[in-house]
């Protein structure tokens, strides 16, 4: 069975630092999906980012970008500029491609920006 | 445009009472999924629907039944509910797995037993 493993339960960072969240996972797959959902206070999951394992090129998407270890399992998110709004719950999700669509969720990082 | 909606946003009920959530997507996707959000936050997966075809059920009590009428709605009943059941509910649909898979999240429902 898949595991997914945040082993950080809060950070903190000041306003325009840079953050790195970190994310391990566990699965024998060669082939799986990786993703990073934000939910704020308003309890909404937006999803951030998402990786394939079969792309060597880390994903990026604005100020948020990717640093994907396929060989250590490790899938650590980096929001560079933090921003107020950044402040949420950030889970670490995985996916096995084909059969069940389960996603797979970390218990989260409670991430504070402050001002 | 709301993608995924759910309805009601909070539910408080007495212990033993039945009711339901109704989840709709206007995304065209073809599956749409239950999750519970317990007190410590942690996500996991209940129900799976494609194209209003139960794909899976992950050992949820049978007091739990999701009913798909179309695939554009997946809502979910429960029986006889019990103080363990107070959580958060969050819907989510999805489409094909090779096109950029994503999950998109309804805001969830606050369900409170007393």
């Amino acid at each position: 069975a898949q595991t997914v493993t945040q082993s950080q339960p809060e950070m903190s960072v000041q306003e325009a630092e840079t953050v790195t969240l970190s994310c391990t996972y566990d699965t024998s797959e060669n082939n799986y999906y990786l993703f990073w959902y934000k939910q704020p206070p308003s309890r909404q999951m937006i999803l951030v980012i998402r990786q394939e394992a079969y792309k060597q090129q880390n994903a990026t998407e604005n100020r948020f970008s990717v640093n994907f270890q396929k060989a250590a399992k490790s899938f650590s998110l980096k929001i560079s500029d933090s921003q107020l709004g950044d402040t949420a719950m950030y889970f670490c999700a995985f996916m096995r491609p084909g059969g069940s669509e389960k996603l797979v969720f970390g218990k989260g990082m409670k991430l504070t920006v402050n001002p | 445009d709301t993608a995924v909606s759910q309805t009601p946003k909070y539910l408080v009920t007495q212990m033993g009472n039945d009711k339901s959530i109704k989840c709709e997507q206007n995304l065209g996707h073809d599956t749409m999924y239950w999750y519970k959000q317990d007190s410590k936050k942690f996500l996991k997966i209940m129900f799976s629907y494609n194209n209003k075809e139960l794909i899976i059920n992950e050992t949820v009590p049978n007091r739990f039944s999701p009913k798909s009428p179309d695939k554009a709605h997946l809502n979910l009943h429960i029986n006889s509910l019990e103080l363990g059941d107070s959580a958060v509910y969050f819907c989510a649909s999805s489409q094909e797995l090779l096109a950029g898979f994503a999950k998109f999240f309804g805001p969830g429902t606050r369900l409170t037993v007393l």
